[in-house]
């Protein structure tokens, strides 16, 4: 079945700590996998990942991919509770259409 | 640019009445795309738009739900009748022919039908 699976759920952690969020999918048809963030409205694009093994880093949050484990993770260092939201996975199959995660609810206690 | 505009923001209904939910795309994106999101079944494509043309209808859920979009500065998602399991929030996303899967999301129209 063409899911894409995200883990945990939800987390709570405290300020300053750092997480990883994970993500796999079923299939090897495959364009590309992306991280978006939804806070309190309307998702926003973080990252697309399209080669296995290349970071991709933007501040305190960074992502990899591995195409071979079909996985991605999605890491926040230092967090901030402005970092409080969820985190949704997505993956683009090759007739360009996305599949979306049930995301991860992340809390950022102060 | 204003990014994706959506209207309304928030719309509470009856039963059996008619739900029009409209979205102004990022000018010069090539695709819009309609989502639907429950607690329950997260994040669903209804339908998307290239150039104005629908492309891919096959998650909407019924025929009471129809979209069109009539020119590149204009959607609509109409829901008729409505009925309680349409409670969501209705998001608009629109992106560019070069990054399809980079989307930019219009604020949502919570949609309550009692």
């Amino acid at each position: 079945e063409d899911k894409v699976v995200q883990s945990p759920l939800s987390l709570v952690v405290h300020e300053g700590d750092t997480v990883t969020l994970n993500c796999s999918y079923e299939v090897t048809n495959f364009r590309s996998l992306l991280w978006y963030k939804q806070e309190k409205k309307a998702p926003t694009f973080l990252f697309m990942l399209t080669s296995s093994g290349i970071e991709k880093k933007s501040g305190r949050l960074s992502s990899i991919l591995d195409k071979k484990e079909l996985f991605s993770i999605l890491n926040i260092t230092a967090t901030q509770t402005g970092d409080s939201a969820v985190y949704l996975c997505v993956r683009e199959d090759s007739n360009y259409q996305l599949i979306w995660g049930a995301g991860t609810k992340l809390i950022i206690k102060p | 640019d204003a990014g994706v505009i959506q209207s309304p923001r928030h719309e509470v209904t009856e039963m059996g009445q008619e739900v029009t939910l409209r979205c102004k795309p990022i000018s010069g994106h090539d695709y819009l795309f309609w989502y639907r999101q429950t607690m329950m079944r997260g994040l669903e494509l209804l339908i998307y738009f290239n150039n104005n043309v629908p492309i891919d209808d096959s998650g909407m859920p019924e025929d009471r739900f129809s979209a069109k979009m009539p020119n590149a500065s204009f959607s609509t998602l109409k829901i008729q009748p409505s009925e309680p399991r349409d409670s969501a929030v209705y998001f608009c996303a629109s992106s560019l022919h070069s990054a399809k899967n980079i989307q930019y999301f219009g604020a949502g129209t919570r949609l309550s039908v009692l």
